[in-house]
């Protein structure tokens, strides 16, 4: 059975860095490209980046082009989602979710993010 | 970059009625489009790709069609666990987008 399972909620302060977590099972970990995905409070669902844990290949939608970084860990099936410098802006529920093709076909349980000082 | 519109942005639906969701693309994205249901504090599930294959365990009730610009996803008869957001998602062209979602909610 496929699954991605993420890790737990957070609350931050403005400022502070971040690094989420995404871990895949069930599947070849290294063969598919997984996607995240922004959903701010009672808001639709917005691509940020995609990546290939075979190769750690790339890409960024750019809106969010240098405001987040995303990289895996094949060694551990794992994917990341990291912020730097959080900003109360950055509050919302993340989902990653693993690629067939290019639509997102299975989705973790998410991710929320709480930025507040 | 390719632009998604969804409509309406709210549909009022009966139990046991027909839905008919939209949504258009800014240009051409083939077939490259896929559907996505979310229900409240659940992460969304795949239903269509490819604009008209249903995805694993997906109820024959979800159909989708078109092509080119122009998509539909229809629910024949409305069951109380469809009440939902939808999303359409074009995967022809990066970056990719969302539509900003159609809410059916009970009539």
């Amino acid at each position: 059975e496929v699954q991605l399972v993420q890790s737990g909620a957070e609350v931050k302060k403005p400022g502070e860095s971040l690094k989420i977590s995404c871990k895949g099972s069930g599947y070849s970990f290294t063969s598919y490209w997984i996607g995240w995905v922004r959903q701010m409070p009672g808001k639709g669902l917005e691509w940020m980046g995609i990546i290939y844990p075979g190769d750690s290949d790339t890409r960024y939608s750019p809106s969010f082009q240098g405001q987040v970084t995303i990289s895996a860990d094949k060694s551990i099936s794992t994917a990341y989602l990291q912020w730097s410098s959080l900003k109360a802006s950055d509050t919302a529920m993340y989902y990653c979710a693993r690629m067939s093709g290019s639509y997102l076909s299975y989705w973790g349980q998410g991710t929320l993010v709480t930025v507040s000082s | 970059e390719i632009v998604m519109t969804q409509s309406p942005a709210t549909l009022s639906v009966s139990p046991g009625e027909r839905a008919t969701l939209s949504c258009r693309a800014s240009q051409s994205v083939s077939s490259n489009l896929a559907w996505y249901q979310q229900k409240p504090g659940q992460a969304p599930r795949l239903l269509i790709y490819g604009a008209s294959t249903r995805a694993t365990g997906i109820p024959a009730r979800f159909s989708g069609s078109g092509s080119g610009t122009e998509f539909t996803l229809t629910i024949s008869s409305l069951q109380s666990e469809d009440f939902a957001v939808y999303y359409c998602q074009q995967y022809n062209n990066w970056p990719l987008f969302f539509g900003g979602g159609t809410k059916v909610e009970i009539k």
